[in-house]
């Protein structure tokens, strides 16, 4: 079945740090989507991403599908307190999160 | 408008006692998601719903069971709740337009002793 592996597990960043997160798929996925977990939250959605190679801006936030679309990439730049949390990204049509990558940010 | 709503926010069971879980959305959604997170984990698919009269199950349904009522309203329901199952179990709807793009509830923290 569809597998997510998402690294790294965790990363500890000092503020203004970039910071990037992978999701590699172990089948072609038809769309990808990102959420942001808040320590103690739910998850909230981010974007989705359905076509090879695209690539979508959120303020610091880059998204980027790849060529094969079997992984993906969410890259902040110049982090901040806020962007404390737990990053899963969720591979489609079956709905496979991967385990999530914890970033913590170092005033 | 509330989003998606859980109750309860926290349970304690006895191992072999059953419960049911609740969840409702006020947006309209057609599809509907039982998912549960244990630590330092991703979410898990328990069972989905599609529409309003059919259920699926996902990648872990074992020991579980599922009623989509009616458009609003999506319950899971645990016969005999065992140690494994002690998870948070969250709730998602979603969108009109894009299934994918999910709504989570708050979340209901269960353990099982």
């Amino acid at each position: 079945g569809q597998q997510v592996m998402q690294i790294p597990q965790y990363q500890h960043v000092q503020e203004g740090e970039d910071f990037t997160t992978y999701c590699n798929s172990s089948t072609t996925l038809s769309n990808i989507q990102w959420y942001k977990q808040r320590p103690g939250g739910h998850p909230v959605f981010l974007i989705q991403l359905v076509k090879s190679g695209e690539v979508k801006k959120q303020k610091r936030l880059t998204f980027q599908f790849g060529e094969a679309k079997k992984n993906s990439s969410l890259h902040i730049t110049a982090t901040q307190t806020t962007d404390v949390g737990t990053y899963f990204c969720a591979g489609n049509p079956a709905l496979t999160f991967g385990s999530g990558t914890r970033l913590q940010v170092q005033p | 408008n509330a989003g998606v709503t859980q109750t309860p926010k926290f349970q304690v069971l006895k191992t072999g006692q059953s419960m049911t879980l609740q969840c409702a959305q006020d947006m309209n959604h057609n599809s509907m998601y039982w998912y549960r997170q244990d630590p330092g984990m991703g979410l898990r698919l328990i069972y989905y719903s599609a529409s309003e009269g059919t259920t699926d199950k996902g990648e872990v349904p074992n020991g579980y069971n599922v009623s989509r009522l009616n458009k609003r309203e999506f319950s899971l329901r645990l016969e005999s709740a065992a140690p494994s199952q002690t998870s948070v179990y969250f709730c998602a709807s979603g969108g009109r337009t894009n299934a994918y793009e999910q709504y989570f509830g708050p979340g209901t923290r269960l353990t099982v002793t």
